[in-house]
């Protein structure tokens, strides 16, 4: 079984801020683990994807998140927010090496960008 | 080139009716999943194909849901006897093949009445 937890369901930060978005894994087995972000009205975007690779894997966009195997974690950051950062962020974790049984997401955490 | 295609982008219907939701994968994409997303939540997996054949559909709640792939490329989820539970976001995505990265198309946003 696997799991996903996304701490805070809003997070409002100024823009030029430092973002970071939480996210907690559970996976029996080692994991890929995924960051989409949704804009309103508009499709899933993948932001950046750890495959067990490099534990610090850059994504678009300028973000960025590092895996955390002893904290079962794999946190959301950008330097500094900007305006079009304001979207609906999601975790999410395929805990079997293939990927061939779907993804299971968090509940998502809304990114306020505060000018 | 052309992303993943969902039709129709709304639905509303009655409770009791059947709808169909389609799904038009990126071309040469073997693998094809459907989620559905509830308000405030987050995608929540329903099947997954790989080619023709559902390789995974553990995740349809109850035999009111069902998908077809009949030839490898286009896909439909159909729902039976809608219930107002049912209402949601439903998502297409599509990978090249097994583990590969899955590319969402923007849903068909159903509504039981």
């Amino acid at each position: 079984a696997q799991s996903v937890t996304q701490l805070g369901s809003h997070v409002s930060v100024s823009e030029g801020a430092l973002v970071l978005l939480r996210c907690n894994y559970s996976s029996s087995v080692p994991p890929y683990l995924f960051w989409y972000v949704q804009y309103p009205n508009q499709g899933l975007q993948l932001l950046l994807k750890y495959t067990s690779a490099a534990t610090l894997v850059k994504g678009i966009n300028g973000f960025e998140a590092e895996f955390k195997k002893s904290e079962t974690s794999f946190h959301l950051t950008k330097p500094s927010a900007h305006m079009s950062d304001a979207a609906e962020y999601f975790c999410a974790v395929n805990g079997r090496r293939g990927g061939a049984d779907g993804l299971t997401f968090g509940k998502g955490t809304h990114l306020i960008i505060q000018p | 080139g052309a992303g993943v295609s969902q039709t129709p982008s709304n639905k509303v219907t009655e409770k009791g009716k059947y709808v169909e939701l389609r799904c038009d994968p990126i071309s040469g994409h073997t693998a094809l999943y459907w989620y559905r997303q509830s308000l405030g939540q987050g995608p929540e997996f329903l099947i997954y194909f790989q080619g023709t054949g559902a390789a995974d559909d553990s995740g349809l709640p109850n035999d009111r849901f069902f998908a077809v792939r009949p030839e490898g490329s286009v896909s439909t989820l159909k729902i039976q006897r809608t219930e107002r539970g049912d209402s949601a976001v439903y998502l297409c995505a599509s990978s090249l093949g097994r583990a590969d990265t899955q590319y969402f198309g923007p849903g068909t946003r159903l509504t039981v009445l």
